[in-house]
């Protein structure tokens, strides 16, 4: 089955550079979530959209912006980058009705900021 | 604000035995979901199983299952027939129910299981 596709896997920034993170959602979902994880730390949730608007918002620096694509793809677009930022970045996408409680996670973007 | 909780850091297993990792939650919503996360060395957040708050009955997933009671605010998972590749970071996650408008997982902070053979 298809899964949650980002892009790229690894990145490698410096500081007060600019990051672009992408993320194809599985097939016929239409709601797509952005999760932070830090080192040795649980997932906190940044952002979400549902059919292309804002749907919930949570800790996400103001640094961050993100949207979601009428084929929708999402970009996390993450600018001033500081050393905290490196960290694993998830999308994860849930259909819009039956099922849309539950969330599948893609691989992830890992991102080091030096 | 709803909070989960994961007390054991750290559990191990033999092969083929059974294990039970703890979680517990507090919420003051009615209408919820509750999930187990796996995340193994690769890092890729894998579901294991999910129940619905309004069901009763624990949700079962081939060698996962869970132990739901909702009085207590507990849900544990209990992995039958370990298996090596069963060692992995367990995040268990909360979700408030569709008509609440919230859309973010609230993950434990996680169990580390290690299978021994």
């Amino acid at each position: 089955a298809a899964g949650v596709i980002q892009s790229p896997r690894h990145l490698i920034k410096e500081k007060r550079e600019t990051a672009t993170l992408k993320c194809y959602p599985i097939p016929r979902h239409d709601t797509v979530y952005w999760y932070q994880q830090g080192p040795g730390q649980d997932p906190q949730f940044l952002i979400s959209f549902y059919e292309k608007m804002q749907s919930d918002k949570g800790s996400i620096p103001d640094r961050f912006s993100a949207q979601q694509f009428s084929d929708y793809h999402s970009e996390l677009n993450m600018s001033s980058l500081e050393l905290g930022d490196s960290a694993l970045y998830f999308c994860a996408s849930s259909p819009g009705r039956e099922g849309a409680e539950t969330q599948y996670f893609g691989p992830g973007t890992r991102l080091l900021v030096l | 604000a709803q909070t989960v909780t994961q007390s054991q850091p750290e559990m191990s297993v033999q092969e083929a035995e059974t294990v039970t990792l703890s979680c517990t939650y507090d919420t003051s919503e009615s209408d919820y979901y509750l999930f187990w996360y796996k995340q193994p060395p690769s890092r890729q957040m894998i579901l294991v199983i999910r129940q619905e708050a309004y069901k009763q009955q624990n949700a079962t997933e081939n060698r996962f299952s869970v132990n739901f009671q909702k009085a207590a605010k507990s849900f544990s998972l209990k992995i039958s027939d370990s298996q090596l590749g069963d060692a992995a970071m367990y995040f268990c996650a909360y979700r408030g129910g569709l008509s609440y408008n919230t859309d973010k997982l609230i993950f434990g902070t996680g169990t580390r299981l290690q299978v021994f053979p």
